[in-house]
């Protein structure tokens, strides 16, 4: 079956840092990549995501490109804020079904 | 724009009770799913909906798990003789499947979740 596999956690960063957290997968066919985040006390949002290989979603000054070659699609942003402390989770989509990493948690210090 | 809700939000039970979960979908989708999430995991996929067709099952939604959207517009999940393994968070994820002809997986639109406890 379909895997995520996400790079292990916590991170924590001071304001304004750089951020990547890495994410491969392993499925069959042409899968669909998200990013979901999780805010505190919140449920599941759409990050942002990527329907074919070399495609590039971006939100937020999130981005993630979609690497076939690398079956990978690591998230960046060049200046985090105190207000991205969330949980990100990396999922795949194939099959009409999403198969999830096991998320990372990002704290961001004044 | 009314996203997708979920009832309860809470759920505390018995070993051994019934619960049922209510999920109301974002009202122009026409695919429903349940997933589960246990603490420091990704959410699991357990089944979907097109409309009012039951179309997946995973090997995770053993005999006591079933669930049903009756009218294709709300679900429920209903679980039977619970266990403390039952304990997790049940997601319910709604998206507007247009065609068959996509080449791309329909985007899902997930709720607040309902936490359930075993004790």
């Amino acid at each position: 079956g379909n895997s995520v596999t996400q790079m292990e956690g916590p991170v924590t960063l001071s304001e304004e840092a750089f951020l990547t957290i890495n994410c491969t997968y392993t499925a069959t066919g042409y899968p669909s990549l998200f990013w979901y985040v999780q805010y505190p006390g919140e449920g599941l949002q759409l990050l942002l995501k990527a329907t074919k290989a070399d495609d590039k979603g971006s939100n937020k000054g999130f981005e993630a490109t979609y690497r076939k070659e690398t079956t990978s699609f690591h998230l960046e942003k060049g200046s985090v804020q105190v207000s991205d402390s969330a949980v990100y989770f990396c999922a795949v989509g194939a099959n009409s079904k999403l198969t999830f990493g096991k998320g990372i948690t990002l704290s961001v210090r004044p | 724009d009314t996203g997708v809700s979920q009832d309860p939000r809470h759920k505390i039970t018995k070993r051994g009770q019934n619960v049922t979960f209510r999920c109301d979908p974002i009202s122009e989708h026409n695919r429903l799913y349940w997933y589960r999430q246990t603490l420091g995991q990704g959410p699991e996929f357990l089944t979907y909906f097109q409309n009012e067709a039951q179309l997946e099952k995973s090997r995770l939604l053993s005999d006591r798990f079933s669930a049903e959207r009756p009218k294709g517009s709300f679900s429920t999940l209903e679980i039977q003789r619970t266990e403390q393994g039952d304990s997790a968070m049940y997601l319910c994820a709604s998206s507007l499947f247009l065609s068959v002809l996509a080449t791309s997986t329909d985007t899902q639109y997930f709720g607040p979740g309902t936490r359930l406890t075993v004790l």
